[in-house]
């Protein structure tokens, strides 16, 4: 089954404690992205990356890092230093942004992050 | 800047009766543009991809269409199933980034 798998599906974060959320994608999509959600609000990007070994911030990418050192994962790191990271987080993947035509997202499952 | 406003954002029809979710954009030479149906604690699920003005596309009950300024996602005869968040999506020329709207919540009643 090709797809997206994000992990862990719910996650818990203690005031000043780094997490980690995982992406995987099984799609060979060389460009993969992460989204913040939050009740009421569109999808905002956090970070984005077309290639392995290379990545770009997004619109918020403040308080956030990632990583691209293999093209199936791109994991997402909430860092101490969001102030506000309770959210729902998304991970999503197209194919090679210059393939020559317009290939849309496909998205991942989500993590919900609640800080507590 | 690259702006996207879907209406209404919330949107109660009875099962069967028709109607239209708009999404307005303003974009700096569009890509693409993209619906996506989003279920409450889940990932969007992709519905489709509008390149030009004039073009459509049909899945079932969703009609999606496209000009200059906005694109409308028509669902007809509705069923309590089709209740669900629609996402809009841009795409400029030239970039990787996708611009979202926030989303009409549909609720369909038996």
């Amino acid at each position: 089954d090709g797809g997206i798998t994000q992990s862990p599906k719910y996650l818990f974060r203690k005031e000043g404690q780094n997490v980690t959320l995982s992406c995987e994608q099984n799609l060979n999509h060389d460009a993969m992205y992460w989204y913040r959600q939050d009740p009421g609000q569109g999808l905002r990007l956090i970070y984005y990356s077309q290639i392995v070994n290379d990545f770009q911030k997004g619109d918020i990418a403040e308080g956030y890092s990632v990583s691209r050192e293999k093209k199936e994962s791109f994991p997402l790191t909430v860092t101490s230093a969001q102030k506000n990271p309770t959210a729902f987080y998304l991970c999503a993947s197209r194919t090679h942004p210059l393939a020559g035509s317009y290939n849309e997202q496909f998205f991942g499952p989500g993590t919900r992050l609640t800080v507590l | 800047e690259d702006q996207v406003t879907q209406s209404p954002e919330a949107l109660r029809l009875q099962e069967g009766e028709s109607s239209s979710l708009n999404c307005s954009y303003t974009v700096s030479g569009l890509r693409g543009l993209f619906w996506y149906r989003q279920d409450p604690g889940k990932g969007p699920e992709f519905l489709f991809t509008l390149y030009s003005a004039g073009e459509e596309k049909e899945k079932e009950r969703l009609k999606a269409t496209l000009t200059k300024k906005e694109s409308f996602l028509h669902i007809t005869a509705p069923k309590p199933e089709d209740s669900a968040t629609y996402l809009c999506a841009v795409q400029a020329r030239g970039f990787n980034k996708f611009y979202f709207g926030s989303g009409t919540k549909l609720n369909v009643k038996p």
